[in-house]
């Protein structure tokens, strides 16, 4: 079982809809959660971050965590054609390795 | 520089030969982190420093790799007797916090190694 397990996709929804994308991961100790957003041949950059249990908003983004059911999403309401890349989940466990594993991606495709 | 630098951005070699890819992290960040990531794939963790102590080589793949950072600033990652398996995008992070644990990665643009 990976640690960080994500649906490659490509997830399309049309450009103005709510955009879900799921991450599941293995390890009870993960503290910390993370989204990463990957345009085609650029690096990742942080998008969001989340560490308690609930909903946080940031602008169009919102990120859910859910550590009983091991389950981090992350909304993206009225989707932009500009939202199209790959956004990667991420989770460090605060204890022994103190480095985040990413999920493989999923690819979000905004069709205008 | 004003973000995290790293060179060179391409590189190819022959099976067999050694590498070495060099990281120039954000001035002043603490951490510094060493990722593999593979076409399609995420970044996969090879390894990562506090200042010039490497605090955890976990995801070294095997004794060909290492890395070392003894100034505490650049970084140098080295791959000795190089095969076709090391093929990947080489991705360098820094963060301005110790302990890894705030995940605000800053990623380098990579080195793209090929092995032929």
């Amino acid at each position: 079982q990976k640690e960080v397990e994500q649906n490659s996709g490509p997830l399309s929804v049309p450009e103005g809809a709510i955009a879900s994308l799921n991450c599941t991961y293995s390890d009870r100790g993960s503290q910390s959660f993370f989204w990463y957003r990957q345009y085609s041949g650029k690096s990742p950059e942080l998008i969001m971050f989340i560490y308690s249990n609930g909903d946080k908003e940031d602008g169009r983004f919102t990120a859910q965590l859910n550590k009983a059911s091991q389950y981090v999403s992350l909304l993206i309401r009225d989707s932009q054609p500009s939202d199209s890349a790959t956004y990667l989940c991420a989770v460090n466990k605060n204890t022994g390795r103190r480095a985040l594993t990413f999920g493989s991606g999923t690819r979000l495709q905004v069709q205008p | 520089g004003a973000g995290v630098s790293q060179s060179p951005r391409y590189k190819v070699t022959k099976r067999g030969q050694d590498v070495a890819l060099r990281c120039d992290p954000i001035s002043g960040h603490v951490s510094l982190y060493w990722y593999r990531q593979a076409l399609g794939q995420g970044p996969e963790f090879l390894t990562y420093f506090n200042y010039e102590a490497q605090q955890d080589k976990s995801g070294l793949p095997n004794d060909r790799f290492s890395a070392e950072r003894p100034e505490g600033s650049i970084s140098t990652l080295t791959i000795q007797r190089t095969e076709q398996r090391d093929s990947a995008m080489y991705r360098c992070a820094s963060s301005p916090t110790g302990g890894g644990n705030t995940g605000e990665l800053f990623f380098g643009e990579g080195s793209r190694l090929t092995v032929l």
